[in-house]
């Protein structure tokens, strides 16, 4: 079966960097597109950002553009944020989750890891 | 960006109870919207996907309609492992959005 799992999360300080993980497993990694998605402590879902299933289309949130960056590596069936420039507003618990499409997105999100937490704070 | 108001926000309930919950979007989705549950401390699982879809193993009692701007999630008779965090999500474009969440408490 689908399995997601995150890693990587921690404390770190405003203005640092931390690198989130995901590894998947159960199913052709290559031929799916990946998500991440955070929520905040109490507070709702917030979609992240989209990578391809070849790593060659990407989306962020208005609110992380420019300073996360999604990628991939079909390789080693790992999905990875580089979060970069952190805020407190980026304090969440973060998800990866598969796209259901096969080699396109449905921009839905199927199975879900069980999260990492972040937590910037000096 | 488009904006997804769930209502309500807080739902009090019993078990075998049929309740509805409502997500209005901010411009027509045609039928790009899904459904998620969410109890707390977990991950969140798909229950309907282009509105009102069943994603398989969920239970028959859930059901999702609407196009447009106006879709419903129905809990047909709420069972106790119904009590949950639900919320409605936007596909029709970038960025994904979802709606703030309607906690169905029990009563």
């Amino acid at each position: 079966q689908v399995q997601l799992v995150e890693s990587g999360g921690g404390v770190v300080q405003p203005g640092r960097s931390l690198r989130l993980s995901c590894a998947a497993s159960g199913f052709t990694f290559s031929n799916y597109d990946m998500h991440w998605v955070r929520q905040a402590p109490g507070k709702g879902l917030e979609w992240v950002a989209i990578i391809s299933h070849d790593g060659g289309n990407k989306y962020y949130a208005d609110s992380v553009k420019g300073r996360f960056t999604i990628s991939r590596d079909n390789s080693k069936n790992t999905l990875s944020l580089q979060m970069n420039s952190l805020r407190a507003e980026d304090t969440a618990v973060y998800y990866c989750a598969k796209d259901p499409g096969f080699q396109r997105s449905y921009n839905w999100f199927g199975p879900w890891g069980q999260g990492t937490l972040v937590t910037v704070s000096s | 960006d488009i904006q997804m108001t769930q209502s309500p926000s807080t739902l009090s309930a019993s078990v075998g109870d049929r309740v509805t919950i409502t997500c209005r979007a901010s411009q027509s989705l045609s039928n790009w919207l899904a459904w998620y549950q969410q109890k707390a401390g977990k991950a969140p699982k798909l229950l309907i996907y282009k509105a009102s879809s069943l994603e398989s193993g969920v239970p028959s009692r859930f059901s999702g309609s609407g196009s447009g701007t106006e879709f419903t999630l129905t809990i047909s008779s709420l069972q106790p492992d119904d009590f949950a965090t639900y919320y409605c999500q936007q596909y029709e474009s970038y960025p994904l959005t979802f709606g703030q969440g309607t906690k169905l408490e029990i009563k």
